[in-house]
């Protein structure tokens, strides 16, 4: 599976939009984007996935840069429930309808009042 | 339905011996995952199953540990002869398997903590 590269933290003041960035230079073109996150004491949450196109939900955003080496997981306005960690996932479109997920270490993300 | 369920939340056991840890995932969902996540760390696939075939194990899984799925509905995870290095947190997914290139969406649980003393 293609890497990705995350920062190990980062920190945001409640209210405030959030962008967590996640590198992946050896990406292929089957590869699809996928955002997970895990809030203490929980299991993983799926946020929102894209393949090139920006993509919006009513979680996140995710902008997806034009070369497809890096995307940005953009929260618009950081609450304290969105303190966790937050995972960039790639999943290869080729490889068939089912495919485990393959984690990193993700970026926690601290919020504060 | 509110989701996948585990249980126990919290098993505390002695080295050497066997533990049984069980999930049930959403009723319509077919397909269920089994991952282990140590502290710090991001969660680490174990075993895989489509209905109640086992269609993937991960070099993880070692001997000592057996999935099954009987019937398709729940799935029960065993450890047998636990040892220190198996403690983790296990995590269950369950995912609705239809075509769809992208990857479906994985739905977790809330995870089984096993602590081996």
């Amino acid at each position: 599976d293609a890497k990705t590269t995350q920062p190990n933290s980062m920190e945001s003041n409640e209210e405030e939009p959030v962008h967590l960035p996640c590198n992946h230079s050896t990406i292929s073109g089957t590869d699809y984007i996928h955002w997970y996150r895990q809030l203490p004491s929980q299991g993983p949450e799926y946020v929102i996935h894209g393949l090139t196109s920006n993509v919006n939900n009513r979680m996140a955003s995710l902008a997806i840069a034009e070369d497809r080496k890096s995307s940005t997981l953009i929260l618009h306005r950081a609450t304290l429930r969105d303190a966790a960690v937050y995972y960039c996932i790639l999943r290869d479109g080729a490889a068939g309808t089912a495919s485990k997920l393959t984690f990193g270490t993700g970026t926690r993300l601290q919020v504060t009042l | 339905d509110t989701g996948v369920s585990q249980d126990p939340r919290h098993k505390i056991t002695k080295r050497g011996q066997n533990v049984t840890f069980r999930c049930d995932p959403i009723s319509e969902h077919n397909r269920l995952y089994w991952y282990r996540q140590t502290l710090g760390q991001g969660p680490e696939f174990l075993t895989y199953f489509q209905n109640e075939a086992q269609l993937e194990k991960s070099r993880l899984l070692s001997d000592r540990f057996s999935a099954e799925r009987p019937k398709g509905s729940f799935s029960t995870l065993e450890i047998q002869r636990t040892e220190q290095g198996d403690s983790a947190m296990y995590l269950c997914a369950s995912s609705l398997g239809y075509f769809r290139l992208s990857g479906e969406t994985q739905y977790f649980g809330p995870g089984t903590r096993l602590l081996v003393l």
